[in-house]
């Protein structure tokens, strides 16, 4: 079985702050997307990230993937409220897509 | 847009009755999932289907079964529901194998008593 650990599993921050999400696994992904996920909704697409050493920002998000494609990192600069919510990686193992447990991130204003 | 529709937003079972779900997408999909998902475990895959009549499990498919007679529409079935089985129930479709986005459903929560 695939395995996606996902750390840390809570954050508690002030807004401002800089913040750093990690998801690891001993397996090599082809492919791997990190969702959000809002209370009473389902998780939504943040990005996919595909080739080993890739990073891709989308505003104050960063997202790494290793150049194993084994790792893949979240990266929030100046944290701002809005930005609380659950936090999910998912990694693709030949269509099978496995999330890692989440993070859930609290901004305080 | 895509839109995934779970039939059921809030469930209430008695233990050993049989529980369906029941979910539907608009975007003709190949790729449907359900998922179950518990604070602190995140989402487990519990089956999968890339067509019409085709499943997969997935790496928690005990006490689960799924139907997916129609390409739109996808449903996890629980023979005998039991209290371990209370839980929030995603549905997820996506087009194509691989590095597709996965389209969610609002959930369906399900409590067996």
């Amino acid at each position: 079985t695939q395995l996606l650990e996902q750390s840390p599993q809570f954050l508690s921050i002030q807004e401002g702050e800089n913040l750093t999400v990690y998801c690891n696994s001993s397996s090599v992904f082809s492919s791997l997307q990190w969702y959000r996920q809002e209370p009473g909704e389902g998780p939504v697409l943040l990005v996919t990230v595909v080739t080993g050493g890739e990073v891709k920002k989308l505003k104050r998000l960063t997202f790494q993937f290793g150049d194993a494609r084994k790792d893949s990192s979240l990266h929030i600069t100046a944290a701002q409220p809005g930005d609380t919510g659950l936090y999910l990686c998912a990694g693709d193992f030949g269509g099978k897509l496995i999330f890692g447990q989440g993070t859930t991130l609290q901004v305080k204003p | 847009d895509v839109k995934v529709t779970q039939s059921s937003r809030y469930l209430v079972k008695r233990t050993g009755e049989k529980v369906f779900l029941e979910c539907v997408q608009d975007m003709d999909h190949e790729n449907m999932f359900w998922y179950r998902q518990d604070p602190g475990l995140g989402l487990r895959l519990i089956y999968f289907s890339y067509d019409v009549k085709m499943k997969e499990k997935g790496d928690i498919p005990e006490g689960y079964s799924v139907s997916r007679e129609k390409k739109e529409r996808f449903s996890l079935i629980l023979e005998s529901a039991s209290t371990n089985q209370t839980s929030m129930y995603l549905c997820a479709s996506r087009w194509g194998a691989t590095a597709g986005e996965l389209f969610f459903g609002e959930g369906s929560r399900l409590t067996v008593l």
